[in-house]
């Protein structure tokens, strides 16, 4: 079955980068997702990328992509603490047309 | 972002109870889900549906009952919920299956 796995928490201070990492093991997978959740709040798509890529870059977003090791990653530059949020990657798998999510990551960003 | 509403925000229901979530797009979507996020495990698909057929339906308990009268709203009927039923309740639409789900806000429901 499909599995798409996420480190729990990752804390960084203003400023620095941020590197939220996933790993999924379909390999049939179209689109690679990342999704941001402030509290209380539903899921805001922040940005995808297609499987046929393996990076993409949007303002201060950086998604890499490695097909061979089946993992995702995404950078947030000068990562602020209007950040702090739940990081969720997904991806979609065609065959099925499911998106399947990985457990989410949490960012605190500490001033 | 108001492209995917959800009412009530907040929900608060006796196992005896029944009342349903609202959803509505405003995207002009084809494709619409229910989601479930509860504390302890990821996000889990409930129901597919496009353009008003139910295409999924990942073995949800009969107490959660989908309804999709036309490709802007989206109901889930919900009766004799159990207090694990307590989760955040996510609608998404696409415009296909097969796009990219965008999400909104969610009802929050604690079943007593």
């Amino acid at each position: 079955g499909e599995d798409v796995e996420q480190s729990l928490f990752l804390s960084v201070r203003e400023g620095d980068s941020s590197v939220i990492n996933c790993t999924y093991t379909d390999s049939s997978s179209t689109y690679l997702y990342w999704y941001k959740q402030e509290p209380g709040a539903g899921l805001q798509l922040l940005t995808y990328i297609f499987s046929n890529m393996d990076m993409k870059q949007d303002q201060r977003l950086t998604v890499l992509l490695n097909k061979k090791d089946k993992h995702l990653s995404l950078r947030i530059a000068d990562t602020q603490t209007g950040d702090s949020a739940i990081y969720f990657c997904a991806e979609l798998i065609n065959a099925g047309n499911m998106l399947t999510f990985g457990g989410g990551t949490r960012l605190m960003v500490k001033p | 972002e108001t492209g995917v509403t959800q009412t009530p925000r907040h929900l608060v229901m006796g196992m005896t109870n029944k009342k349903s979530l609202k959803c509505e797009q405003h995207l002009g979507h084809n494709a619409m889900y229910w989601y479930k996020q509860s504390a302890k495990k990821p996000l889990e698909l409930m129901f597919v549906y496009s353009l008003e057929e139910r295409v999924e339906n990942n073995s949800v308990p009969s107490r959660f009952s989908p309804e999709c009268p036309n490709s802007s709203h989206l109901f889930l009927h919900l009766h004799t919920l159990q207090p694990e039923d307590s989760a955040l309740y996510l609608c998404a639409s696409s415009p296909g299956v097969t796009d990219t789900q965008y999400f909104g806000p969610g009802t929050r429901l604690t079943v007593l």
